[in-house]
């Protein structure tokens, strides 16, 4: 399945490494979402984009810092990350906001992201 | 209280069994429901929505009931295939918030 994909699908880097993180979305949708999951944690919303306009920053640290150039594209820029970083990070997309179907969700594969 | 919540498991059920998962959340306002699977080190996939009226798809089967705020996934016959993570989703619509359960884990066991 190619709709949503995401690279890379495995990152190690140091606490001093600065890295993106890349997800596209094939699927025509308009909203776009970052999520955080770690071992034995529930999903935890990072960012949420509608029309390319973030719409949620869920308290997320500022070594988190989020892009989205248009709606097929989203990034995920880290720098100085701490080893509790490290964990599963799923991109999704959806129909915009609002809109009916938003509320159903297709996930990429993740980027599985260790921080030494 | 935790917006959505599941118990976790893990559930070890032999092949053929019948197993319930159960879903509590606790926003009245919540609209939209949902059953999503995880397979180890895979992403979330919908496995089904669900409806007042409860809703069937082949061997699982969906109810909701907005009284108690409950939510509930019936799988019959198990498959060693049917071994993942489900999670419990819920949608609060004028917040355009989706909430995500922890996640029930379930092992089919030959």
């Amino acid at each position: 399945e190619t709709g949503v994909t995401q690279t890379p699908r495995h990152l190690v880097m140091g606490m001093t490494n600065k890295k993106s993180l890349k997800c596209e979305q094939h699927l025509g949708h308009n909203a776009m979402y970052w999520y955080k999951q770690s071992a034995k944690k529930p999903l935890e919303l990072m960012f949420v984009y509608n029309f390319k306009e973030q719409t949620e920053n869920n308290s997320v640290p500022s070594r988190f810092s989020p892009e989205c150039p248009n709606s097929s594209h989203l990034f995920l820029h880290l720098h100085t990350l701490q080893p509790e970083d490290s964990a599963l990070y799923l991109c999704a997309s959806s129909h915009p906001l609002g809109a009916p179907g938003w509320d159903t969700q297709y996930f990429g594969p993740g980027t599985r992201l260790t921080v030494l | 209280r935790k917006e959505v919540e599941q118990d976790p498991g893990p559930f070890n059920v032999p092949e053929g069994a019948t197993v319930a998962f159960n879903c509590t959340y606790s926003n009245s306002a919540s609209q939209s429901f949902f059953w999503y699977r995880q397979d180890c080190r895979k992403e979330p996939k919908l496995l089904m929505s669900v409806y007042s009226s409860g809703n069937e798809d082949g061997r699982f089967t969906a109810q909701l009931n907005r009284a108690s705020q409950y939510i509930s996934l019936l799988i019959r016959d198990s498959k060693l295939s049917d071994s993942a993570t489900y999670l419990c989703v819920v949608t609060i619509s004028s917040y355009d918030k989706v909430i995500f359960g922890p996640g029930t884990s379930l092992s089919v066991i030959p």
